[in-house]
C-alpha cells in the first residue's frame, strides 16, 4: 500500500491556466506538507497544515492555496499557472508536530507550463 | 534563523567502499533534530536516518551511520560497504525546536562505481 500518494504523476499545461494536486496519506498522520523542488533540486517548504490546520505559510504567491479536507488530504491549487512554476511538487506528511519526526515523502508531481 | 550546508555537489566511491557526505549546521535553537533523505532517479525522497542534538550515542541504520560532531556543528553520513544502488542524491536536513519548518540543503550527489 502507498503510504503518501499524489495525482497527477505528471502534468503539462498553458500559462495562464489553473490546476490542482491532490495528496493523500494512509498513514494518521497528524502533519502534512507541501514542498517545491525546482531544477537544481533545491527543496523547498511552502505549505504545511496539522489536523486541517495551516501552520506553515511560506512567502508563495497568493496564486497558490491549499487545501486540507480532512487530515488524510492536502492538496494544492495553482491559479495562472507561470513559467517559473514548472517544478516538481512533492507532498509529505509526519506522524506529528514533534521535531524528531521523519517525513514521508510522495512521489512527486512533475509540473510543466508552456 | 536555520542553514543546512552541503558543500559536495558531487562524489564518486567505489563499489564496497566507504563514502562520507558532508553536512554542517547553523541554528540558535536549543534542542534540533537532523535528517538525511536520499533521492534515486526515479524522483522519490526516502528517509534514511534521524540524530536528536541531545542524543549521546551517532545514530546508526544498517549501513547508514550520521557522524554527530555538536560543537562542530556537523552531522555528516556515512555509507559504509556502498552498492550500486546507493548511486542517488543524498540530502541532509534540520528541524529547530523553534520552528516547525525543515530546512534541506542543496544535495549532494553520489555515484557509486563498479
Amino acid at each position: 500500500d502507498t503510504a503518501v500518494s499524489q495525482t497527477p504523476k505528471y502534468l503539462v499545461t498553458q500559462m495562464g491556466n489553473d490546476k490542482s494536486i491532490k495528496c493523500e496519506q494512509n498513514l494518521g498522520h497528524d502533519t502534512m506538507y507541501w514542498y517545491k523542488q525546482d531544477s537544481k533540486k533545491f527543496l523547498k517548504i511552502m505549505f504545511s497544515y496539522n489536523n486541517k490546520e495551516l501552520i506553515i505559510n511560506e512567502t508563495v504567491p497568493n496564486r497558490f492555496s491549499p487545501k486540507s479536507p480532512d487530515k488524510a488530504h492536502l492538496n494544492l491549487h495553482i491559479n495562472s499557472l507561470e513559467l517559473g512554476d514548472s517544478a516538481v511538487y512533492f507532498c509529505a506528511s509526519s506522524q506529528d508536530l514533534s521535531g524528531s519526526r521523519e517525513q514521508y515523502f510522495g512521489p512527486g508531481t512533475r509540473l510543466t507550463v508552456t | 534563523a536555520q542553514k543546512i550546508t552541503q558543500t559536495q555537489p558531487g562524489m564518486f566511491v567505489q563499489e564496497k567502499e566507504a563514502v562520507t557526505l558532508d553536512c554542517t549546521y547553523d541554528t540558535s535553537d536549543p534542542s534540533y533534530g537532523l535528517f538525511w533523505y536520499k533521492q534515486p532517479s526515479s524522483g522519490e525522497m526516502i528517509f534514511l536516518i534521524y540524530q536528536g542534538s541531545y542524543d549521546q550515542q551517532n545514530a546508526t541504520e544498517g549501513r547508514y551511520s550520521l557522524n554527530f560532531q555538536k560543537a562542530r556543528k556537523s552531522a555528516n553520513l556515512v555509507i559504509s560497504a556502498s552498492q550500486l544502488g546507493d548511486s542517488a542524491m543524498y540530502f541532509c536536513a534540520m528541524r529547530g525546536s523553534g520552528t516547525y519548518k525543515y530546512i534541506f540543503g542543496t544535495g549532494t550527489r553520489l555515484k557509486v562505481l563498479a
